[in-house]
C-alpha cells in the first residue's frame, strides 16, 4: 500500500511542461531524501532524480526536482512523445522502517 | 557498464519456496557504495511497486517488514551473484521480480540507481 500520493496523470502538448507532484508525511519526505523513477513501456524503471533534485549522469536538465515540507514535485520541460511513461517517487519511511514508493503517474504527451 | 541480470524459474507453485539469482555484470559486487537487492512489481497494477530487501556485499542486509519473515538475501562475492528466496509463496507473490542497486549517496540519501530487466514469476499450481 502506497503512502505517496501522487496524481494518476497528467497530461500536455509536445514543447510543454508537466509538473507531477508527490505527497508524503513528516515520517517519509519530511525527513529524508526523494528519488524520481521512470519507467517506459514494457521496460524497467530509470533514475531520474536523486537527493530531491540531482541528476544522474546522462539525465537532460529536462528534468528537475523540488522539495518542499512533506512535498516534492518532479519538472518535466520541453515534453517529448518519448516522456510518455509512468513517472514515481520514492523514499525511505522511518515510521515503517521501508522503502516506499508512490502511487505513480502516467504522463501523456497530447 | 554495469548490468544486472535476474534469472530463476518463472512459476512456482503455491507453499513453494521462489528462488531468484541477480547476476552482476560489467563490475564488482564488493566495490562502492552499492547496496544489491529486489523490488517487484505487481502485474496488471502497473503503477505499484514494492521494495523486498537489500543487502551489502559483506552480507548486511535490510528487509521489507512486511515480508521479512518470509525473505532470506544472500550476496556471493566470487560470482559476483546476489540471491533472493522467499518461501511460502502465494498468488499475491505473482509479480515481475526487478534486481537493483542501491547507491548510498554522501549526502545521506539514497537511490536505486540500476535496475535488471526484470523477471516474471507466476504463483501457480
Amino acid at each position: 500500500q502506497s503512502v505517496l500520493t501522487q496524481p494518476p496523470s497528467v497530461s500536455a502538448a509536445p514543447g510543454q511542461k508537466v509538473t507531477i507532484s508527490c505527497s508524503g508525511s513528516s515520517s517519509n519526505i519530511g525527513h529524508n531524501y526523494v528519488s524520481w523513477y521512470r519507467q517506459l513501456p514494457g521496460t524497467a524503471p530509470k533514475l531520474l532524480i536523486y537527493d530531491n533534485n540531482k541528476r544522474p549522469s546522462g539525465i537532460p536538465d529536462r528534468f528537475s526536482g523540488s522539495k518542499s515540507g512533506t512535498s516534492v514535485t518532479l519538472g518535466i520541460t520541453g515534453l517529448q512523445t518519448g516522456d510518455e511513461a509512468d513517472y514515481f517517487c520514492g523514499t525511505w519511511d522511518n515510521s515503517v522502517s521501508t522503502y516506499v514508493f508512490g502511487t505513480g503517474t502516467k504522463v501523456t504527451v497530447l | 557498464q554495469v548490468q544486472l541480470q535476474e534469472s530463476g524459474p518463472g512459476l512456482v507453485k503455491p507453499s513453494q519456496t521462489l528462488s531468484l539469482t541477480c547476476t552482476v555484470s560489467g563490475g564488482s559486487i564488493s566495490s562502492g557504495n552499492y547496496f544489491w537487492g529486489w523490488i517487484r512489481q505487481p502485474p496488471g497494477k502497473g503503477l505499484e511497486w514494492e521494495w523486498i530487501a537489500y543487502i551489502y556485499y559483506s552480507g548486511s542486509a535490510s528487509y521489507n517488514p512486511s515480508l521479512k519473515s518470509r525473505v532470506t538475501l544472500s550476496v556471493d562475492t566470487s560470482k559476483d551473484q546476489v540471491s533472493l528466496k522467499l518461501s511460502s509463496v502465494t498468488a499475491a507473490d505473482t509479480a515481475i521480480y526487478y534486481c537493483v542497486r542501491r547507491e548510498y549517496y554522501g549526502s545521506g540519501g539514497d537511490a536505486f540507481d540500476l535496475w535488471g530487466q526484470g523477471t516474471m514469476v507466476t504463483v501457480s499450481s
